[in-house]
This record gives structure tokens, sequence and C-alpha cells, in this order.
């Protein structure tokens, strides 16, 4: 069984700095990676999608990378805003179905 | 264009009623998912439709929950006999087709057992 972590469960950082997230899995024998944003009380938002044979995505100030051999992929989001708030949700994913971790809560202070 | 949507936003029932949770996928999407998430967790995969067929139905907890595509658009979750455990958000995606393109999430519905 597929699983996947995220470390830190939360972060907060001052507006304009720099954010980091890491997301690790056992299985690395994936289909693709999916980075998605939740904000409180609604559904998901697709950010990212990294298929197993690329080494990264990006997407304006988003940037993901992908290492399948060690089971790490890490987002990054250059110069941080506070609607940048929210928690952050890794998938991964096999044949079709997808699976999450636990998510980083990001907090961007004004 | 319309996204997924699903229906009733929330729900809130006792312990024991039945419930039935309604998604509508994207038009032209024939893969469909159900997940759940408790608070605090990621989503949990619970059953994949592609077409009118339910290809994995692995993730269900038990036999009170069974879910529905008839028609291979929308689809309905259904909860018998419902418990406090069961309380949790119920999120329902859908993609163009099986080979893991991007999945489209709803909004969810929250579902509160008293």
């Amino acid at each position: 069984k597929q699983e996947v972590t995220q470390i830190p469960a939360a972060l907060s950082v001052p507006e304009g700095e720099n954010l980091v997230l890491n997301c690790s899995f056992t299985d690395s024998a994936i289909y693709n990676l999916q980075w998605f944003r939740q904000d409180p009380g609604k559904g998901l938002t697709s950010l990212l999608l990294i298929q197993s044979s690329q080494r990264e995505q990006t997407s304006g100030r988003l940037n993901a990378s992908l290492d399948k051999s060690s089971g790490r992929s890490t987002l990054y989001i250059a110069a941080s805003q506070p609607g940048d708030s929210a928690t952050y949700l890794c998938a991964v994913g096999g044949d079709y179905k997808l699976s999450f971790g636990a998510g980083t809560t990001v907090t961007v202070r004004a | 264009g319309a996204g997924v949507s699903q229906t009733p936003s929330n729900k809130v029932t006792e312990k024991g009623k039945y419930v039935e949770l309604r998604c509508d996928p994207i038009s032209g999407h024939t893969a469909l998912y159900w997940y759940r998430q408790s608070l605090g967790q990621g989503p949990e995969f619970l059953i994949y439709f592609q077409g009118t067929g339910a290809a994995d139905d692995s993730g269900l907890p038990n036999d009170r929950f069974f879910a529905v595509r008839p028609e291979g658009s929308v689809s309905t979750l259904k909860i018998q006999r419902t418990e406090r455990g069961d309380s949790a958000v119920y999120l329902c995606a859908s993609a163009f087709d099986r080979f893991q393109e991007t999945q489209y999430f709803g909004p969810g519905t929250r579902l509160l057992v008293l």
C-alpha cells in the first residue's frame, strides 16, 4: 500500500519568503504525482501534475520536482503572498487512484 | 465551463439513518472517483467508476456503503444505517479517462452524523 508523508505539517512564513514543501512516498512505481491546494471548507484545486517520466513542472511562481527513485517530491512557491495561505496536499497516482498525504498548512504573514 | 458539482453541500443526520450524496462530474469525463476526508487528514479513496461500472470499490469501508453511476454521468454514494464515525467530507472527482490525467474535484459534501 502506498504511504505518502508530508513534512512539515504546518508552516508560517513572512510575506515574500520562498516556500518549500516536502512530500515522500514509499512505492516508486507511480504514474504521476499531483499537488493540490485546499482552502478551509473547500474542495481541492489542482496546482501541478508531474508525469512519472518528468523531473519537474512549473506554473508561474510554482515549481514541483519529482525524484521517483528516492520517493520524493518538493513544491517550491516563490515570493509567497498572504493569498498563498492554504493547505497543500501531495497525491501520488497509481494506475487510476490517488494516495494523499495529510497536507502542509501554510500561513503567509503580511 | 461547469466543474464538478456535489449536493448537498452539508448534510446533518441522525445515527441509523440513510443518506444519499450526489456528484455531477464534468461533461465528457468517463472516470469518476469518490474519496472521504476526515478532519486533518488527506482524502482516502473509496471507489472508482469507469463509465457505468465500478472498476474498483476496494476503498468502501463496509457493506453499508454503496455507489452507483447508472448512465455513466451522475453518481450517487449511498450510506445505510449511518454511524457517527461516518462523519467526514465526501469528495467526488472526475477525469477525462482512467489514464491518470488531472483529477478535478468537487467542493465536497460535509456529512455530520449525530
